[in-house]
């Protein structure tokens, strides 16, 4: 079946520096979504990409989908304390109906 | 907009007994929605599609008589547990999508901890 690749699978960052993860599958996705999640809560959509090459920004964040559309990368730059949580790529064979396949996280702390 | 509610947002249970969770689209109609699983520290694993008026497809592994999912409504989707084991007890998550904002993808709901005791 589908498998999302994300790494690193946590980090541990000086407040104000820039973050950078990654998503890689086994297999084309045509869409790839980010999302952040909160200890207790669900997750809450950060970015989506739609086409292959496509590079958007959402504030601080940035994220790229790859050009084979096996990959897509997120990073955010200048980190500040509510940027801690866990983070998650996903990726979905279409908009709209098809189910999404989530990776294995990454988890981001914020030194003091 | 495209808000979803999840209730209870915690339950504990005694083993053997089952569990009903629901999930409501509030302010939009979804005709799909879907199941995870997050055990701690790891992923949401999907284990079902929840489709409107029919019978939902439930992923590789999971057990369809032992996870029972209803959806009678474009507005309600419910995920019930049962005969509960403390193995059960998780977090569970489900999403919905919005058919006018299908670009923005899927909202998830705040989830339920589920402790079976």
């Amino acid at each position: 079946g589908q498998q999302l690749n994300q790494s690193p699978q946590s980090m541990f960052i000086q407040e104000g520096e820039d973050v950078s993860m990654n998503c890689t599958s086994s297999s084309i996705f045509n869409t790839w979504l980010w999302y952040k999640q909160d200890p207790g809560e669900g997750p809450v959509l950060l970015i989506a990409l739609y086409k292959a090459g496509e590079l958007t920004s959402n504030g601080r964040l940035t994220a790229q989908f790859g050009i084979t559309r096996k990959d897509s990368f997120l990073n955010i730059s200048a980190s500040i304390p509510s940027d801690v949580g866990i983070y998650f790529c996903a990726g979905q064979l279409s908009s709209g109906r098809d189910k999404i396949i989530f990776g294995k996280g990454t988890r981001l702390h914020i030194l003091p | 907009g495209a808000v979803v509610s999840q209730h209870p947002s915690r339950v504990i249970c005694k083993s053997g007994t089952s569990v009903k969770i629901e999930c409501r689209s509030l302010d939009f109609q979804a005709t799909t929605m879907f199941w995870y699983r997050q055990f701690p520290k790891q992923s949401l694993m999907l284990m079902a599609t929840s489709n409107e008026g029919s019978k939902a497809t439930y992923e590789q592994g999971v057990e369809k008589d032992k996870f029972l999912i209803n959806h009678a409504s474009l507005t309600l989707s419910t995920l019930t547990v049962t005969s509960a084991h403390p193995e059960d007890s998780s977090f569970y998550i489900c999403s919905a999508n919005n058919l006018q904002r299908i670009n923005y993808g899927y909202t998830f709901g705040s989830g339920t901890r589920l402790t079976v005791v």
